[in-house]
């Protein structure tokens, strides 16, 4: 059973609009809530987190909004920009079990931005 | 860079071949973790560790062993390997508190024929 999901594998946006990845998860026990971009024959780059706490975190062109009565995360990405391409993986960490690093990831959605 | 090199990077291994895949890190952090990567999958956690011979299971440990013998290695080994094993195979490290992020290896690529 998928705990965290990322129902849509590919998004295709303009050049200078904004980008909507979303997110869903089932379990109400994770407490933080990562985004990662990977670019082919790389290891994942971490983007942006936040915690439960929170209802949204900024750094810069990327947002991120959680909604925990929807289990719901999304990142927006404004102005998208060609080399916002990439793969965007969603993860999710347990509250309790394991360690800080045991990470639920979703499958991943590929976002083409075209110039 | 969190100062992570995996290696190698690209290995071809035959079914029933024993493989090990190294994680190497320079800054002295104390958790490492494997990853796997796999189409339709996401990323799976396999195996980490929380200080120099401390290890523990992930979600998908069968077939796997590691070992850590010293804190800047990290070692995956496939006992003997199987074709459900051919995948991108990721080391992490966590360079600081609780709300910290994982940080990734560049990758190994396994496949087994």
């Amino acid at each position: 059973d998928q705990q965290v999901k990322q129902n849509s594998p590919s998004l295709s946006v303009q050049e200078g609009r904004i980008s909507i990845l979303n997110c869903d998860y089932t379990n109400s026990m994770f407490d933080y809530f990562l985004w990662y971009k990977k670019y082919p024959a790389e290891g994942p780059t971490f983007l942006i987190s936040i915690s439960s706490i929170k209802d949204k975190n900024e750094d810069g062109r990327f947002t991120v909004f959680l909604n925990k009565s929807a289990k719901h995360l999304s990142l927006h990405i404004v102005p998208s920009q060609p080399g916002d391409s990439a793969v965007y993986f969603c993860a999710a960490r347990p509250m309790y079990g394991g360690s800080q690093g045991n990470l639920i990831f979703g499958k991943g959605t590929k976002l083409s931005v075209k110039p | 860079d969190a100062g992570i090199t995996q290696s190698p990077r690209h290995k071809v291994t035959e079914t029933g071949t024993p493989v090990t895949l190294r994680c190497h890190q320079t800054e002295n952090h104390r958790y490492m973790y494997w990853y796997r990567q796999d189409p339709g999958h996401g990323l799976r956690l396999i195996h980490y560790s929380y200080g120099v011979k401390d290890t523990d299971k992930g979600e998908v440990s069968d077939g796997y062993s590691v070992s850590r013998s010293k804190t800047e290695d990290f070692l995956l080994t496939l006992e003997s390997a199987t074709s459900s094993q051919t995948s991108v195979y990721f080391c992490a490290i966590i360079n600081g508190g609780r709300n910290s992020p994982l940080h990734f290896g560049n990758g190994t690529r396994l496949t087994v024929t």
